[in-house]
């Protein structure tokens, strides 16, 4: 099966700017989550969907950030607009199950965020 | 205190030594613990889950989780250059969310 696949890969933007970044899970997987790492810091969550609904929001760090995820299969996570501390590695996941006691995550390879 | 604790190395093996990777976590209830393997510029892949006292063995890894003591090590056996990545200790507590170590960076020297 294809992976979880985000874009874009790289994404350089200024100050004050607007970014959308894009997540396609795994196909049948309703769960989809976003992480991001801030350089030199650890993976940390920012938000959980169960198809189209938010179950948890709570690592979102303002609300400069808004996500999505119309119809319950991508999703799009939008800054704005974006300050310097904005910038790291974007990660989003996908799994079948909620809970996850014996099971993993599968990542997309992230997007690299730099605000300029 | 870090909820989840790794040394962030980097840790440095012979090819064919033993390289043993350790993590702490602070939550009691935590429940399962999954080791990920990130090559640079790559995605976190999992490569061990854990989730009873004791050891877990697959392959040239073994996962070994003491909740008594709230540790969960990697030991990777005859390692390999292509084992140089860092990996992520993440710790989970039922729910759906993860929390992660910072992790430890590995270079095995050929």
């Amino acid at each position: 099966e294809a992976g979880v696949t985000q874009f874009p890969s790289h994404s350089v933007i200024e100050k004050g700017q607007t970014v959308t970044l894009r997540c396609d899970p795994i196909s049948g997987h309703d769960n989809l989550y976003w992480y991001r790492r801030v350089m030199g810091k650890e993976i940390k969550f920012l938000l959980h969907f169960v198809k189209e609904s938010k179950q948890d929001e709570s690592g979102m760090p303002n609300n400069r950030f808004l996500a999505e995820r119309t119809g319950g299969t991508y999703s799009t996570l939008k800054v704005q607009p974006a300050e310097l501390e904005d910038s790291g590695v974007y990660f989003c996941a996908s799994s079948r199950r909620t809970v996850l006691a014996n099971y993993g995550y599968t990542f997309g390879s992230g997007t690299r965020l730099t605000v300029v | 205190q870090k909820e989840v604790e790794q040394n962030s190395g980097p840790l440095s093996v012979p090819e064919g030594a033993i390289a043993s990777l350790n993590c702490t976590y602070s939550d009691r209830v935590s429940q399962s613990f999954f080791w990920y393997r990130q090559y640079s510029g790559k995605s976190p892949e999992l490569i061990m889950s854990i989730y009873s006292n004791g050891d877990k063995e697959d392959g040239r890894f073994t996962a070994q989780l003491n909740k008594a003591s709230q540790y969960v090590s990697l030991l990777i056996r005859d390692s390999q250059p292509s084992d140089s990545a860092t990996y992520l200790c993440a710790v989970n507590s039922g729910t759906y969310k993860y929390i992660f170590g910072t992790g430890t960076r590995l270079k095995v020297l050929a």
